[in-house]
């Protein structure tokens, strides 16, 4: 089946660093790749859509220069982190799908735990 | 807003019985509703997707019921074992390419031996 990496699984900063976050599809093509912050016991919130080569779409609400990202290739998404606070601290969740159409399997990473400190 | 009600309540079943999950949903019509397994501190795993044209949809001991009119979904799982035990996401989306998937928060499902 179709496999999605994240890297790292956990990080932890200190308050005011920069972390990068990598979302790969290992075996298939994605336009599209969604990233999801989850906190405890919560539902996954979707951050951002990006499509590959074109500029993400954001949510109400989230930070476009806050959280930085870029969707280069159609198997890699980079979610960074910028000057991360506390109340970042959350688990990070990428998914990737084919074609990002109505009704289209996505397929989630591992997901990544964010400690700021 | 839309809104996604999974059981609140953590669900505990004996091995071998059933057991059944539930999603309601409001202000919102969905074109598709799916079913997601997150076990703990890893990514969910796609389990099943239903239409709304759709009543029922099965997968080996899964069954899924999607009833637009009580605008409620029900998740069934048959013979249950403790490698069941996981939390378990109800998610809908829009007939659109450029819809989101929006999840429920999740039941958490204990199957005891």
């Amino acid at each position: 089946g179709a496999v999605v990496s994240q890297h790292p699984s956990r990080v932890i900063c200190k308050s005011g660093t920069s972390v990068k976050i990598e979302c790969r599809s290992l075996d298939f093509q994605a336009t599209t790749m969604f990233w999801y912050r989850q906190f405890p016991k919560q539902s996954l919130m979707l951050m951002a859509t990006s499509n590959e080569g074109s500029k993400a779409t954001y949510e109400q609400g989230v930070e476009k220069d806050k959280f930085l990202i870029n969707h280069a290739s159609l198997t890699l998404s980079t979610l960074t982190v910028t000057s991360a606070h506390p109340e970042d601290s959350s688990f990070y969740i990428c998914s990737a799908s084919e074609s990002g159409g109505a009704g289209d399997t996505q397929y989630f990473g591992p997901g990544t735990r964010l400690t700021v400190l | 807003s839309q809104k996604i009600e999974q059981n609140s309540e953590a669900l505990n079943i004996q091995e071998g019985k059933t057991a059944t999950l539930t999603c309601n949903y409001t202000n919102y019509s969905p074109a598709y509703l799916q079913w997601y397994r997150q076990d703990p501190g890893r990514g969910p795993v796609f389990l099943l997707l239903i239409r709304e044209n759709e009543k029922e949809k099965r997968k080996e001991r899964l069954k899924v019921t999607f009833d637009t009119t009580l605008k409620q979904s029900l998740f069934h799982i048959t013979a249950s074992q403790p490698a069941d035990s996981a939390t378990y996401l109800c998610a809908l989306a829009g007939y659109s390419s450029a819809s989101k998937i929006i999840f429920g928060s999740g039941t958490r499902l204990s199957i005891r031996p």
